[in-house]
């Protein structure tokens, strides 16, 4: 079956970077579009941007513009958020989700960002 | 940046029927923007609910349609059940970028 497994919780430094992965099985990887999103504790759902699996085009966000960088490796049908700068503000779930083809959703990884 | 505006909270009846609704500050939303809506309960990840404005996951149950209604995106619970209490999220597309709204807290 389908199954997006994200790798797991980290904690960082203010001013460091993260770099979250995102496994993807039981479909053809590069048919489609992963996207990535985030929740802070409490609050709502934020977009982060997207890449095409197939094509590796990416789209971010402006609010994430310049901090996010999205990429994918189709020979490990896996794909990859980083996320640089980090302040407290980033402490966050983080979620990939597949959104036009099975629609289904990782199950989150925990980032905190603490000095 | 788009603000995507949706009520923050609700409440139905068990049994009763509920409309959440998702406007855009760019205007009316329409099918351009491929409405999206999600189901999140707590301390799990959000689930798709509807697609494209009104298409069903293969896990969404049938008291959910999802429609455009009064220039905005809607999503309708009819029958609701007490298990249906969640967060409620739409999403929609802005030339090639997605925007959330701030979600409804449906109480049952």
């Amino acid at each position: 079956q389908v199954q997006l497994v994200q790798s797991g919780a980290e904690v960082k430094k203010p001013g460091a970077s993260v770099k979250i992965s995102c496994k993807a099985s039981g479909y053809t990887f590069t048919r489609y579009t992963m996207h990535w999103v985030r929740q802070a504790p409490g609050q709502g759902l934020e977009y982060m941007g997207w890449i095409n699996a197939g094509s590796g085009d990416t789209k971010y966000s402006q609010r994430f513009q310049g901090r996010v960088t999205i990429t994918r490796d189709t020979s490990a049908n896996t794909a990859y958020m980083e996320l640089s700068s980090l302040r407290s503000e980033d402490t966050a779930v983080y979620y990939c989700a597949d959104l036009g083809g099975t629609r289904d959703w990782g199950q989150g990884t925990l980032v905190t960002v603490s000095s | 940046q788009a603000v995507v505006t949706q009520e923050p909270s609700l409440t139905v009846s068990p049994g009763g029927t509920v409309t959440l609704t998702c406007g855009s500050s760019t205007g009316a939303v329409t099918s351009g923007h491929y409405p999206y809506w999600f189901q999140q309960k707590p301390g799990q990840a959000p689930m798709t609910l509807i697609y494209d404005t009104s298409n069903k996951h293969s896990w969404t149950p049938a008291r959910f349609s999802g429609s455009l209604l009064g220039g905005k995106a809607a999503l309708t619970l009819s029958g609701a059940q007490t298990d249906d209490e969640a967060d409620y999220y739409c999403l929609l597309s802005y030339s090639g970028t997605w925007e959330f709204g701030g979600g409804t807290k449906l109480t049952v």
